[in-house]
């Protein structure tokens, strides 16, 4: 079994829907993060949690949201798709390094949301 | 800050040529982690390989290997003996050691091997 799943893989709305991306981990490690991918431009970092407690905008927030229902699980949503939030999203896990962990990343197979 | 710069946006190849794709990373701290993903046609990121600031060894994995080179800031991936099933996007990340410090990723390179 996977050790990060997102839920859904696919999806396609209309703009203005209210859309919430789903992430599980059984890896057990307490820092989780939502990417967006889009082309030529990488992965840029949208939130990220560092426990159940602690959650923090990155780099691209606006029109977002994530909610960190436990250490195994982090929503993102989308309280008004738009367009230009058309794009390949990744969840990913990483252990502390303070608490023995490399900051590896290890990531989920990616949502592909298209916002008509 | 934190910067990777991944120069080459796109490379074909032919099978069984090698090539090398860079990667340039900035940053303050002296403590950091490099590392290459790869993303398959399939959409999938795939770890290839992780490298500590403080560990300048090259490392050679089959037909993969890397050079880090802290003295210039770069750390070069390079395929040998390229076959069609290493088409792919290629990312190059940095993260500093520091606690509260995130992933910073290239643009990545897409390579096409070309049979």
């Amino acid at each position: 079994d996977a050790d990060v799943t997102q839920t859904p893989r696919n999806r396609i709305t209309k703009t203005g829907k209210r859309i919430m991306l789903e992430c599980s981990q059984t890896k057990g490690h307490d820092r989780m993060y939502w990417y967006r991918q889009d082309p030529g431009l990488g992965l840029r970092l949208i939130y990220y949690s560092f426990d159940v407690k602690d959650i923090n905008k990155g780099e691209i927030s606006d029109g977002y949201s994530v909610s960190r229902q436990a250490q195994a699980k982090f929503s993102l949503s989308l309280e008004s798709a738009i367009p230009n939030q058309t794009a390949l999203y990744f969840c990913a896990t990483s252990e502390n390094a303070r608490t023995g962990g490399n900051n590896e990343q290890f990531f989920g197979p990616g949502t592909r949301l298209t916002v008509l | 800050a934190q910067k990777v710069t991944q120069a080459q946006t796109e490379i074909s190849v032919v099978e069984k040529e090698d090539v090398t794709l860079d990667c340039v990373y900035e940053t303050r701290d002296t403590t950091y982690y490099l590392f290459w993903y790869k993303q398959p046609p399939s959409g999938e990121l795939v770890f290839l390989i992780r490298r500590n600031s403080f560990d300048e060894q090259n490392e050679i994995s089959g037909r993969y290997s890397w050079n880090f080179q802290k003295s210039t800031s770069s750390f070069n991936f390079t395929i040998t003996a390229s076959q069609v099933v290493d088409s792919a996007v290629y990312f190059c990340a940095l993260i500093p050691f520091n606690y509260g410090q995130n992933f910073v990723f290239g643009p990545g390179t897409r390579l096409s091997v070309l049979p």
